[in-house]
């Protein structure tokens, strides 16, 4: 596609609620990345993917974090037992580019996440 | 621990006027130095990046500053308009590592 597309754009849920964020990289990209905006905040890294290839997930806050790429290309981060400190807006970026150093970032949109 | 110190965290200016956004750091590794630009419900988009072999970039009205003894970067924006109105976020990487960002300068062009 033209761009990075994240779904959904919204997503409210409950205390303790599993939950799935959906990326679709520009196609072609060899790189994806998952990031965390708090609200009035800059992004912060969650994980990086190579491909398939799960290359860092330092970032992930707790081990409730899960993301996948099983394919190279759509990439899916898992939330479990959502708490409210999770809320906040997830943002996946992709680029043709094999380091991961911020060079031709695209970034989605993102979906907000609000847990209640 | 704030890898990217930014200031001002919001920032009003008159139209046609310049707005200034600074940036600090302290990882000398560091090797690339993007400016991104954010409005409502979208995500960050690239504005301009400068390497720190250079000490200024500019592209039409934006402007990057590098002080490498310092360990300062800039964001100058020239003859501002209220479309520029958004939030903009300094940024900092090396190849090997993931781009660590700033808390963001809010900016308002007012008419």
């Amino acid at each position: 596609g033209a761009g990075v597309s994240q779904s959904p754009r919204y997503k409210v849920a409950k205390r303790g609620q599993d939950v799935a964020l959906r990326c679709d990289p520009i196609s072609g990209h060899v790189s994806l990345f998952w990031y965390q905006q708090a609200l009035g905040q800059g992004p912060e890294f969650l994980t990086y993917f190579q491909n398939e290839a799960q290359l860092d997930k330092s970032g992930l806050p707790s081990d409730r974090f899960f993301a996948e790429r099983p394919e190279g290309s759509v990439s899916t981060l898992k939330i479990q037992r959502t708490q409210q400190e999770d809320s906040a807006v997830y943002l996946c970026a992709s680029t043709s580019v094999g380091l991961r150093g911020g060079y031709g970032y695209t970034f989605g949109s993102g979906t907000r996440l609000t847990v209640v | 621990q704030q890898q990217v110190k930014q200031s001002p965290q919001s920032l009003i200016v008159q139209k046609g006027g310049i707005s200034i956004i600074n940036c600090a750091y302290e990882n000398t590794a560091f090797d690339y130095f993007p400016w991104y630009q954010q409005f409502p419900g979208k995500g960050p988009a690239l504005l301009i990046a400068i390497r720190p072999d250079v000490s200024e970039k500019k592209e039409g009205r934006f402007t990057i500053s590098f002080n490498k003894s310092a360990k300062q970067f800039s964001l100058h924006i020239m003859d501002s308009q209220p479309g520029d109105s958004a939030t903009y976020f300094c940024a900092a990487s090396t190849g090997a590592n993931n781009l660590f960002f700033g808390t963001g300068t809010r900016l308002t062009v007012i008419p």
